[in-house]
């Protein structure tokens, strides 16, 4: 099992350019998420699906958008990337309710020149 | 509004120094707080759930422990391995899907 993969690892833009964040599962997660994690902050959730076909914001949604593509797919994107974006990025799923661990992937670092 | 707090930011230890981590949180009602730890350039790694004060968890040297207000993450005799920040979570009660997270503390042993 792979578990929790995202991809890029890792990826420079331009202000104003546009990117998807891609993440997929296979521990048969129910619920995903995105989140952001910046030097001296805590990780902040931008948005989740509770499940296919589903997505709600978090705490800092805007200038995101997400899909739930399917149950194993979950992808974040950029329309318009400004520097304020510049972030490592993780993606996350539990398999709630049957339990509300969260298991993680490796992130992708971001930086929007 | 809902806050997580972690306390130290940093924690340098000599190898075999035991210390605590502090996470303190104001969510009332809480249904979840989870401790993870994450190494440089990696995801978050599950450590332990608690769900109710009083309930302690145990893995190797480290145990975790709740109150109504807090909780702590002990570290017993640690090794240079146990170098990483260590993050603690808070799920809250009214969504279970929204989870708010402390900075962290990181923590440096030192053979």
């Amino acid at each position: 099992n792979a578990g929790v993969t995202q991809t890029p690892k890792f990826q420079v833009l331009k202000t104003g350019q546009s990117m998807t964040l891609q993440c997929a599962q296979d521990m048969n997660h129910n619920s995903m998420y995105w989140y952001r994690q910046d030097p001296g902050m805590g990780l902040r959730l931008i948005y989740y699906s509770a499940s296919e076909g589903t997505t709600d914001k978090g705490e800092v949604p805007n200038g995101y958008n997400v899909s739930r593509l399917n149950k194993r797919e979950f992808s974040l994107r950029l329309e318009s990337a400004a520097p304020s974006q510049t972030s490592v990025y993780f993606c996350a799923g539990t398999t709630s309710p049957s339990t509300d661990t969260q298991y993680f992937g490796p992130g992708t670092r971001l930086t929007v020149l | 509004e809902d806050q997580v707090t972690q306390s130290p930011e940093a924690l340098r230890l000599q190898e075999g120094e035991s210390s605590s981590l502090n996470c303190s949180y104001t969510v009332s009602g809480l249904r979840g707080l989870f401790w993870y730890r994450q190494d440089p350039g990696k995801g978050p790694e599950f450590l332990f759930t608690l769900y109710s004060a009083g309930e302690e968890k145990e893995k190797e040297r480290l145990k975790a422990t709740l109150t109504k207000k807090e909780s702590f993450l002990h570290i017993t005799a640690p090794k240079p391995e146990d170098s990483a920040t260590y993050l603690c979570a808070v799920q809250a009660p009214y969504n279970f899907n929204k989870f708010y997270f402390g900075s962290g503390t990181k923590l440096n042993v030192k053979p």
